[in-house]
């Protein structure tokens, strides 16, 4: 079946724009997540939906980034006013949670986004 | 509180002669622990998980772990590296329930000498 989709698969925006990345997670798969992937770096944890629960926003590095997910669907990223500091590679996984904190999370390919 | 040290950013072997890829983490409960590998302009993709079945985890493409307790450890071997096993390597811990925070390692990048 198909795997996690990302759009755009490169991003390239001035500073100051607003930029809005998507995530299309396995069908059925009521777990999402967003990262942020700087060059070189680990990944950094930005957001969790799972189901209809409050998303955990604990990772969001400040009030110019925000997501949505509506139902158990598509999830859109939003950067405002970007930075220099925001260029990175932005990755969606998803995962069906059995409750185990062993669920396995599956990736997308990631958005590269270059702010200029 | 959870946290992941991965204790080399590079690591680099011949081919056809074992690999080592360290890991130690610290967590407050019996945690989950996760190996992900990241091929050049490829996706994340898992290569084994610890269950608490096993403390020897056995993964894809000749890959094991074992969880030592003891030592907080959790470190990726193979007997005998391969030209197609340069990537980046990830070392992720994650607490006891599924709503917990995943912990990334900063990765160890392993390369393959002829």
């Amino acid at each position: 079946g198909a795997g996690v989709s990302q759009s755009p698969s490169n991003k390239v925006t001035e500073k100051g724009k607003d930029v809005e990345l998507r995530c299309d997670p396995i069908s059925g798969h009521t777990a999402l997540y967003w990262y942020r992937q700087r060059l070189g770096q680990g990944l950094e944890f930005l957001i969790y939906f799972q189901g209809n629960s409050a998303p955990d926003k604990s990772g969001l590095p400040s009030d110019r980034f925000s997501a949505e997910r509506t139902g158990e669907s598509v999830s859109t990223l939003t950067i405002q006013r970007t930075q220099q500091e925001d260029s990175a590679v932005y990755l969606c996984a998803s995962s069906s949670p059995r409750g185990f904190s062993t669920d396995t999370q599956y990736f997308g390919p990631g958005t590269r986004l270059t702010v200029l | 509180a959870q946290s992941v040290t991965q204790l080399d950013s590079h690591v680099s072997v011949s081919e056809g002669t074992p690999v080592l890829l360290r890991c130690n983490y610290s967590s407050s409960y019996s945690p989950s622990l996760f190996w992900y590998v990241q091929h050049p302009n490829k996706g994340l993709q898992l290569l084994l998980k610890y269950t608490s079945a096993a403390t020897l985890v056995k993964g894809i493409n000749g890959f094991e772990a074992e969880f030592k307790k003891s030592e907080t450890s959790f470190h990726l071997t193979k007997p005998s590296a391969h030209m197609s096993d340069a990537a980046e390597y990830f070392c992720v811990v994650r607490g006891y329930s599924s709503a917990s925070k995943i912990i990334f390692g900063s990765g160890t990048r392993l390369s393959i000498r002829p």
